[in-house]
């Protein structure tokens, strides 16, 4: 079956750190692109960043909120994605969704997780 | 940033209705707009890529349109199973950007 499962969320204190994974099963991850995409709660979606395969050299983009803070990464022999998040603020609240970015010719954001949800509180 | 807005907002509409929504960007995007369906507690779906691509599963009742700044996408006969909140994105430059959302609610 073709899917994407996140993991890792829960309720960490502001100024802490959580890494979510994403596994990827019924497709090549490695020769996928990838992203991670968030919505706050009653809020609309907020795209996270972006990486793209090894083979095309591996390049991540990130959203300016969350630069400097996450870091994408990946690990082609397990199929899973990660997102590091360092110096959660409150405003890092949200559900995390990891997606499949399809690219050349067309480019959009194609298999979606179910999503795991962060929440940043003391 | 591309800024992406959609309207309305929220819109009431019965079943069979033909339901529009819009979405217009603040620089053109050329065609690259695409639009994603959500319900509550569910995670996104792809509808249409690429403006007028309808994802594979997607019935046939959607369809998108547009080009440069506005775009289109239509319900052409609104089913109980399509009440639910619709986004565009533009996937031209990054950051890729969300426009705010349109919920469909029932009449």
């Amino acid at each position: 079956e073709v899917q994407l499962v996140e993991s890792g969320g829960g309720l960490i204190m502001p100024g802490g750190s959580l890494r979510l994974s994403c596994v990827a099963s019924g497709f090549t991850f490695s020769n996928t692109y990838m992203s991670w995409v968030r919505q706050a709660p009653g809020e609309g979606l907020e795209w996270v960043g972006r990486t793209r395969t090894k083979a095309d050299g591996g390049t991540i983009e990130y959203a300016a909120p969350v630069k400097g803070r996450f870091t994408i990464s990946r690990d082609d022999s397990k199929n899973t994605l990660y997102l590091q998040m360092d110096s959660l603020k409150t405003e890092d609240t949200a559900v995390y969704y990891c997606t499949t970015y399809s690219h050349s010719p067309y480019y959009y954001l194609g298999l979606w997780g179910r999503g795991t949800l962060v929440t940043v509180s003391s | 940033d591309i800024q992406m807005t959609q309207s309305p907002s929220s819109l009431s509409a019965s079943v069979g209705d033909r339901v529009t929504i819009t979405c217009r960007a603040s620089q053109s995007i050329r065609s690259y707009l695409n639009w994603y369906q959500q319900k509550p507690g569910k995670a996104p779906q792809l509808l249409i890529y690429s403006t007028f691509n309808v994802q594979s599963g997607v019935p046939s009742r959607f369809s998108g349109s547009g080009s440069g700044t506005d775009f289109t996408l239509t319900i052409s006969s609104l089913q109980p199973e399509d009440f639910a909140n619709y986004y565009c994105q533009q996937s031209k430059d990054f950051p890729l950007t969300f426009g705010g959302g349109t919920k469909v609610e029932i009449k």
